[in-house]
């Protein structure tokens, strides 16, 4: 079984604070994925990363995949408060998606 | 809006009830997911639905009874469950493509399970 361990489990931050979340792995993956959940609400879709060094900015949110493909980190500059979020990393094929536990994060005014 | 609908989205039961929790997805989607999600615990997959044939069966209790009539449709069907079931169940559906590996699920909004 492919484990996805995220990191930190809780993060509470200011507004305009930059700020760091990963998730790792002992196991390759083909590619990871990152979604945020909101309160009350399923998980969407942020960015998928596939190739090993990879870097995907979406806005300012930078993800990066682990050169050996088994980590990945995420990245958020000027944090806003609509960024209060559960951050899900998740890898593996379709009938075995695996997901780690998340990183929540709570961005104050 | 995910495209994917979820009802009832909050749900008291008896341990002694029968109920089901409804899944519809509008995208097309060819495969179909149940996930359990309890507090600080990973998303737990349950069931996987391929074209409305069941694929995966992570050792899930049969009081957890799944139901996919066709590709757009799931069902959870419940009965006598335990206050540990209480969770945030999670339906989710993508186009599946068996070998594909950045599989894009798409998630309801969920319902929340209380066993009391």
């Amino acid at each position: 079984t492919q484990l996805l361990e995220q990191s930190p489990q809780f993060l509470s931050i200011q507004e305009g604070e930059n700020l760091t979340v990963y998730c790792n792995s002992s196991s390759v993956f083909s590619s990871l994925q990152w979604y945020r959940q909101e309160p009350g609400e399923g998980p969407v879709l942020l960015v998928t990363v596939v190739t090993g060094g990879e870097v995907k900015k979406l806005k300012r949110l930078t993800f990066q995949f682990g050169d050996a493909r088994k980590d990945s980190s995420l990245h958020i500059t000027a944090a806003q408060p609509g960024d209060t979020g559960l951050y899900l990393c998740a890898g593996g094929a379709y009938n075995d998606m695996r997901f780690g536990a998340g990183t929540r994060l709570t961005v104050k005014p | 809006e995910t495209g994917v609908t979820q009802t009832p989205r909050h749900l008291v039961m008896g341990m002694t009830n029968k109920k089901s929790l409804k899944c519809e997805q509008h995208l097309g989607h060819n495969a179909m997911y149940w996930y359990k999600q309890s507090a600080k615990k990973p998303l737990e997959l349950m069931f996987v639905y391929n074209f409305k044939e069941q694929t995966e069966n992570n050792s899930v209790p049969s009081r957890f009874s799944p139901e996919c009539p066709n590709s757009s449709h799931l069902f959870l069907h419940l009965h006598t469950l335990q206050p540990e079931d209480s969770a945030l169940y999670l339906c989710a559906s993508s186009r599946a493509q068996p070998g594909q590996t950045n599989e894009k699920l798409f998630f309801g909004s969920g319902t929340q399970l209380s066993v009391l």
